[in-house]
C-alpha cells in the first residue's frame, strides 16, 4: 500500500500522560499535514510542513502539542499531559507542491481516547 | 479561502444518481473546488476537484456554474457503499494552504 500511514490506529491514554503518533506520507510527498477531527464536525487544520519546515500552525496547536518532521519524510505529532478533551481523531495528510495539482491525500486516523 | 455552504443531509435510492450541491459564492478566480468523502470512521477521500470546466473521473462528475458561484458533484449510479459525509471546499490549487472543512453533506443511499 503507497497511501499515508498512521501509527497507531487507536491509543487509549490516561490524562496526564504523553501520547505521540507517527505518519508516513506518500513516497516523494513534500508536504504533510495535520488535522483533528471530533464527532459530527468536519476535520480541523493543525499545522503542516513543507520538507522539514513547519510553515504553519493553527491557534488549535496549543503548547502542549508539537510536531516534527526531522528529515522531510515521516512526522511525528506529539501531546503532552493530554486531557479528555484531547479526545478525537488526528489525520495526517499530504501532497506534492510541484506539478499541475496540490491534490492532499489523508491517511486512515489515529484515534486518541483520554480517560 | 472562500467558505462553502451543503445541504446537512440528503437520500438517495441505490442505482440512481446522486447530485450533491455546494455553494461558494465569495470563490474567487484562482480557487479550485475540491470534493472529499469521509466514510464512518476513516479518513477523508479524494473525490474529484475543478476549475471552470466540468470533469469527470472513475467516481464521479463535477459541474461548476459558469459564474462559478456553485457546483454539484454527480455519483451516476449510487450504491450503498456511497453513504458517506462528502464536503466541499474550495481552495487556492498551488499553494500549501490547507483545506478548510465545513460540516458536509451526509448522504445515505437506500437500498
Amino acid at each position: 500500500d503507497t497511501g499515508v500511514s498512521q501509527d497507531p490506529r487507536h491509543k487509549i491514554t490516561k490524562r496526564g500522560q504523553n501520547v505521540t503518533f507517527r505518519c508516513d506520507p506518500i513516497s516523494e510527498h513534500n508536504r504533510l499535514y495535520w488535522y483533528r477531527q471530533t464527532l459530527g464536525q468536519g476535520p480541523e487544520f493543525l499545522t503542516y510542513f513543507q520538507n522539514e519546515a513547519q510553515l504553519e500552525k493553527s491557534r488549535l496547536l496549543s503548547d502542549r502539542f508539537s510536531a516534527e518532521r526531522p528529515k522531510g519524510s515521516f512526522s511525528t505529532l506529539e501531546i503532552q499531559r493530554t486531557e479528555q478533551g484531547d479526545s478525537a481523531m488526528y489525520l495526517c495528510a499530504s501532497s506534492f507542491s510541484g506539478g499541475s495539482g496540490n491534490t492532499i491525500y489523508f491517511g486512515e486516523g489515529s484515534w486518541l481516547t483520554v480517560v | 479561502d472562500a467558505k462553502t455552504t451543503q445541504p446537512p443531509s440528503m437520500d438517495c435510492a441505490e442505482g440512481r444518481a446522486a447530485n450533491l450541491p455546494c455553494n461558494h459564492s465569495t470563490i474567487s478566480g484562482n480557487e479550485y473546488v475540491y470534493w472529499y468523502r469521509q466514510i464512518h470512521s476513516q479518513g477523508p477521500q479524494y473525490i474529484i476537484h475543478g476549475l471552470k470546466n466540468n470533469e469527470t473521473n472513475e467516481m464521479a462528475s463535477l459541474i461548476i456554474t459558469e459564474d462559478r458561484k456553485s457546483s454539484t458533484l454527480i455519483l451516476p449510479h449510487a450504491t450503498l457503499r456511497d453513504t458517506a459525509v462528502y464536503y466541499c471546499i474550495v481552495r487556492v490549487d498551488y499553494t500549501g494552504n490547507q483545506f478548510y472543512f465545513g460540516t458536509g453533506t451526509s448522504l445515505t443511499v437506500i437500498p
